[in-house]
């Protein structure tokens, strides 16, 4: 099966700075890569998805790149707010499964 | 529109005792159906699946199974619980297009 690793190290940012959160994976590369979000107590939420064909992927304030080559996703949030800290979860999907990260927690200091 | 119910919200149970965790999907037909379980400060692990009634795929050996006895219903359970058990676990529903999944607000379960 993959093998997801992302920063397990928390992520602290000042507010207006971008947030660059990493994914890699082994193994074979998956049909689609997710980025969720997960607040303390609750369940991920999806936010962007982006297929192996594609390179670059925004919506808003996010943006999430795909590199097969090197098999890692990069997870951008500009103009970070401390409304975005949370713990931020890479999944890969590929047949019926949904594989997930161990997730970083960012957290954005006014 | 569609919406995933998971209940209860928390639950302490004896070492030894049985479990039955539930989860309804409402406003989708022929759902996929996922468990997952998420330790403390760790990440989701796929505990079961299922592509229809009856049909549970597991990921991982364990002490828990899973059934589907309804399209839209998915069912965690164990015999005998052990400390182990204790986490969140999450039910989820996607559409079968691998593109987004939906998750419940969890379970806490603390065995002691």
């Amino acid at each position: 099966s993959q093998k997801i690793e992302q920063n397990s190290e928390a992520l602290n940012i000042q507010e207006g700075k971008t947030a660059t959160l990493t994914c890699n994976y082994t193994n074979y590369s998956p049909a689609y890569l997710q980025w969720y979000r997960q607040d303390p107590g609750r369940g991920p939420v999806f936010l962007l998805l982006i297929r192996e064909n594609e390179k670059e992927k925004r919506k808003e304030r996010l943006k999430v790149t795909f590199d097969t080559t090197l098999k890692q996703s990069l997870f951008h949030i500009t103009a970070s707010q401390p409304a975005d800290s949370a713990t931020y979860l890479c999944a890969l999907s590929t047949g019926n499964q949904f594989y997930f990260g161990t997730g970083t927690s960012l957290t954005v200091i006014p | 529109s569609q919406t995933i119910h998971q209940w209860p919200a928390t639950l302490v149970q004896p070492v030894g005792s049985p479990l039955s965790l539930e989860c309804t999907v409402e406003g989708t037909s022929n759902p996929n159906l996922y468990w997952y379980r998420q330790a403390a400060g760790r990440g989701l692990q796929l505990l079961f699946y299922s592509v229809g009634i009856g049909q549970i795929s597991s990921e991982v050996p364990q002490n828990l199974s899973a059934s589907r006895p309804q399209d839209r219903q998915f069912i965690l359970s164990s015999k005998k619980l052990l400390l182990s058990d204790s986490g969140f676990y999450l039910c989820a529903w996607e559409t079968g297009s691998n593109t987004e999944a939906f998750f419940g607000q969890g379970t806490r379960l603390t065995v002691v």
